[in-house]
């Protein structure tokens, strides 16, 4: 069973980058690395997801690792919105579900 | 606004009453998921539809719990005879099928259940 692993918690300053890891030494080669925040007091939103190579979109970054045993979850620019718990998960290959398994995520907090 | 939403936000009740809880997911999407979360802890997966059909059913859906998609449109979830460990928030999630382990599950607000 594919974990996450991922910080208690950070701190950025606002409008300075963030950077959340996430460790998945176990990840299989076709398991899927997604992303998702929660918002206090709201339903978890998507934010990206990747394979191999590194993404981009609107929101944020993410930088896999050559190996794929961890990536990062890069915010360019943190604002007050961001503040959220930020959860790793990694859809398996070979699973047969769709469901995704949330650890206790990355607490980040955005210092004004 | 288009988005998954769930009906009541807020609900409270005494122990051993059954509670019903809504969802109605994005309108186009065939998938519908249920998570629970308790405070401090992230989402725990319960059962999962594709259309009207219940694939997947998780431990934690024990048989006081039931959830049904009469018309692979909006999904009920009823829990039967609560209990306060039943004190939660309960997730929908929904999203299409077709993009395999890419696929994007989009989040109702939660209803939250305080079991008194």
């Amino acid at each position: 069973d594919a974990k996450t692993t991922q910080p208690n918690s950070m701190e950025s300053n606002e409008e300075e980058p963030v950077h959340l890891p996430c460790n998945h030494s176990t990840i299989s080669g076709t398991d899927y690395i997604h992303w998702y925040r929660q918002l206090p007091s709201q339903g978890p939103e998507y934010v990206i997801h990747g394979l191999t190579s590194n993404v981009n979109n609107r929101m944020a970054s993410l930088a896999i690792a050559e190996d794929r045993k961890s990536s990062t979850l890069i915010l360019h620019r943190a604002t007050l919105r961001d503040a959220a718990v930020y959860y790793c998960i990694l859809l398996l290959s070979g699973a047969g579900s769709y469901q995704l398994t949330f650890g206790k995520g990355t607490k980040l907090s955005v210092i004004p | 606004d288009t988005g998954v939403s769930q009906d009541p936000r807020h609900k409270i009740t005494k122990r051993g009453q059954n509670v019903t809880f809504r969802c109605d997911p994005i309108s186009e999407h065939n998938r519908l998921y249920w998570y629970r979360q308790t405070l401090g802890q992230g989402p725990e997966f319960l059962t999962y539809f594709q259309n009207e059909a219940q694939l997947e059913k998780s431990r934690l859906l024990s048989d006081r719990f039931s959830a049904e998609r009469p018309k692979g449109s909006f999904s009920t979830l009823e829990i039967q005879r609560t209990e306060q460990g039943d004190s939660a928030m309960y997730l929908c999630a929904s999203s299409l099928a077709g993009a395999g382990l890419q696929e994007t599950q989009y989040f109702g607000p939660g209803t939250r259940l305080l079991v008194l």
